[in-house]
């Protein structure tokens, strides 16, 4: 176990909808990371909060958000969701702009 | 922009054999490297890590060297078991900045007992 909660570990969903994921990262860590993982793309960095604030985006679409609120967990929200969208998406979580990042178990997403 | 390059992306070993992963980065700003271990269906677990200022680090059977010069790192892995099994992922960083991770595109290793 390393600390970090995801929840839910499996959702389904229609094409159009829209879903939250959350995470709740390891005690004490201020950085919160989302991935994506898909089949054939590996492991893609979407955004970092550090302390409530936004602190980095990778190739993250303008239909998905995320925040990390003052006690620290954090939210993904995904919309206007297509079946692209279906993937593993991982939040992880590490003390502060460095050093060893924590993963949850992840959220498994399926758009049907 | 940020890349990692992971080489090869499937790699079938016999038990007992070492096994070489090969990653290369772009940005020469980074300064931390992990590698990360998943197996399927689980989340990926850190099994080494090595930051600029170090050429190479070793973990009982697992190393890691990384040539600044090149922007390249390397797993070691020897004496390989079957539990070795698994998707591994080097990873590229630059600490006290962001630290987010861009991964390589990954190698599924397998061992054959």
């Amino acid at each position: 176990d390393s600390g970090v909660t995801q929840t839910p570990k499996h959702l389904i969903t229609a094409t159009g909808q829209r879903v939250t994921l959350r995470c709740s990262p390891r005690s004490g860590d201020l950085s919160v990371y989302w991935y994506q993982q898909s089949l054939d793309q590996g492991l893609q960095f979407l955004i970092q909060y550090y302390n409530g604030e936004e602190r980095a985006k990778g190739n993250i679409l303008e239909r998905f958000s995320a925040q990390q609120f003052p006690d620290l967990h954090s939210e993904l929200n995904l919309s206007s969701l297509e079946l692209g969208d279906s993937a593993l998406y991982f939040c992880a979580s590490s003390v502060g702009p460095g050093g060893e990042a924590f993963f949850g178990q992840g959220t498994r997403l399926t758009v049907v | 922009g940020e890349n990692v390059e992971q080489h090869p992306s499937t790699l079938s070993v016999q038990e007992g054999d070492s096994a070489v992963i090969k990653c290369t980065y772009s940005d020469s700003a980074s300064n931390y490297f992990p590698w990360y271990k998943q197996e399927l269906g689980k989340r990926p677990q850190l099994i080494i890590d090595i930051r600029s200022n170090v050429g190479e680090k070793k973990d009982q059977r697992i190393a890691v060297t990384l040539n600044k010069t090149a922007k390249h790192f390397s797993l070691h892995i020897t004496e390989t078991q079957p539990e070795d099994s698994a998707v591994y992922f080097c990873a590229a960083s630059i600490e006290g900045a962001t630290n987010k991770l861009i991964f390589g595109t990954g190698t599924l290793l397998a061992v054959q007992p």
